[in-house]
């Protein structure tokens, strides 16, 4: 299967601080991904859509200025916590939409990026 | 995309085959039933997916009612490294394109597999 990679797999930063998690598709191109957040004992949250080269769709109470997406290129997509306080402490995993060829449509997910805000 | 009801957890014995239902009774005709499992700590991983027909491949078969309003996942011997949260979703065609399909997955909250020695 393709594979999807997320950087850093875990991280932990101070309160008011920034962090940026990539998504990256390592041998296929993505001109979709998706954002996902999970809580200790929950299921996946959808965030955001993340479409190359045009501005990222926001599932409804998600703060578009709190997580910044860019989806610079067709294999790589960031998200940016900013100004990170506790309660942004979660797992965070990407998706990404396979653009062509034979799987084209199908999803494949990363390992997840956890984050610990002190 | 349809809304998916699964047992909240099942237990399986070591080497038994583990079966997995899912209740979609409002899926259309154009969607498809996608399997996913998350172990502890990791990302979801592809299991499997199919619209109408039984499928099956390396790691499990999936059974599509005649009606497609349910479905059930079978590990046809189950290990220890099974034990993990089974996610059941229905799915418009992923090659549908056109931007109305962002080809999204929605989870709920799945079934926690604990396979036992």
């Amino acid at each position: 299967g393709a594979v999807v990679s997320q950087h850093p797999s875990w991280v932990i930063c101070k309160s008011g601080t920034s962090v940026k998690i990539e998504c990256r598709s390592l041998d296929f191109q993505a001109t979709t991904m998706f954002w996902y957040r999970q809580f200790p004992k929950q299921s996946l949250m959808l965030m955001a859509t993340s479409n190359e080269g045009s501005k990222a769709t926001y599932e409804q109470g998600v703060e578009k200025d709190k997580f910044l997406i860019n989806h610079a290129s067709l294999t790589l997509s960031t998200l940016t916590v900013t100004s990170a306080h506790p309660e942004d402490s979660s797992f965070y995993i990407c998706s990404a939409r396979v653009a062509s060829g034979r799987a084209w449509g199908e999803l494949f997910f990363g390992e997840g990026s956890r984050l610990t805000v002190l | 995309d349809a809304k998916t009801t699964q047992p909240t957890s099942m237990d399986c014995a070591e080497g038994r085959a583990a079966n997995l239902p899912c209740n979609h009774s409002t899926i259309s005709g154009n969607e498809y039933v996608y399997w996913y499992r998350q172990i502890h700590s990791q990302g979801p991983q592809y299991i499997i997916h199919g619209l109408k027909n039984n499928e099956t491949n390396e790691m499990a078969s999936l059974i599509i009612t005649e009606d497609r309003k349910s479905s059930t996942l079978i590990l046809p011997h189950a290990t220890l490294r099974d034990t993990a949260v089974y996610y059941c979703i229905v799915r418009g065609s992923p090659s549908q394109r056109g931007s109305s399909n962002t080809g999204k997955l929605i989870f709920g909250q799945g079934t926690t597999l604990q396979v036992k020695p």
